[in-house]
């Protein structure tokens, strides 16, 4: 594994609540990213940082917001979770050639 | 409009029988292509990426070529470890480091 953890693993929520993701590293690599992952649709970038305090859109951002206050910290912040955020979220971080992936976290929004 | 499609969305396999995967891809300029395998309940593992038409890696019994167009995944006498999920990426000139995930192909090779 790529040195990268996710945290919670697992986690069930009420509609409206916020719900927040972190992401821990410890490759010291710049670029991280956030994904998800839903039957039908494969894996689509919510988000991504290219350094401290750098980040960026990427294809299915509404709704979702994140923050990288540290190198091996990004985390990923659902203000209001609605039952289309239910999925599995994926972390990942790069070298600039090759992305490497996290475990995953199983998100139910009910 | 789907930038990377890959086929078939799954296949069966018995041990030994030998196949391929097909990555189909459009984009403007390709600065590479990734092949990644899942594990249920597993995040993407990288196995491959490849830069321009020609290329060829392997690994085991796995080997990806590239073309223009796509890229196949070539599986030599699968055994049952290799059933798994097989994603492919593009990423673009100008995308900077972003991927393009195709919807994957689910491979299950029976003893």
């Amino acid at each position: 594994d790529a040195g990268i953890t996710q945290s919670p693993r697992h986690k069930v929520t009420e509609t409206g609540t916020p719900v927040t993701l972190r992401c821990h590293q410890t490759e010291n690599h710049r670029y991280m990213y956030w994904y998800r992952q839903d039957p039908g649709h494969g894996l689509r970038l919510i988000h991504y940082s290219y350094g401290v305090k750098d980040t960026d859109k990427g294809e299915v951002s509404d709704g979702y917001s994140v923050s990288r206050s540290k190198t091996e910290d990004f985390l990923l912040t659902l203000e209001s979770a609605t039952s289309s955020q239910t999925s599995v979220y994926f972390c990942a971080i790069s070298d600039a050639r090759r992305q490497f992936f996290g475990p995953g976290t199983r998100l139910t929004v009910l | 409009e789907d930038q990377v499609t890959q086929s078939p969305e799954a296949l069966r396999l018995q041990e030994g029988e030998s196949s391929s995967l097909n990555c189909s891809y459009t984009v403007s300029g390709l600065r590479g292509l990734f092949w990644y395998r899942q594990d249920p309940g597993k995040g993407p593992e990288f196995l491959f990426t490849l830069y321009s038409a020609g290329e060829e890696k392997e690994k085991e019994r796995l080997k990806a070529t590239l073309t223009k167009k796509e890229s196949f995944l070539h599986i030599t006498a699968p055994k049952p470890e290799d059933s798994a999920t097989y994603l492919c990426a593009v990423q673009e000139d100008n995308a900077g480091n972003m991927l393009t995930f195709g919807g994957g192909t689910r491979l299950m090779v029976k003893p």
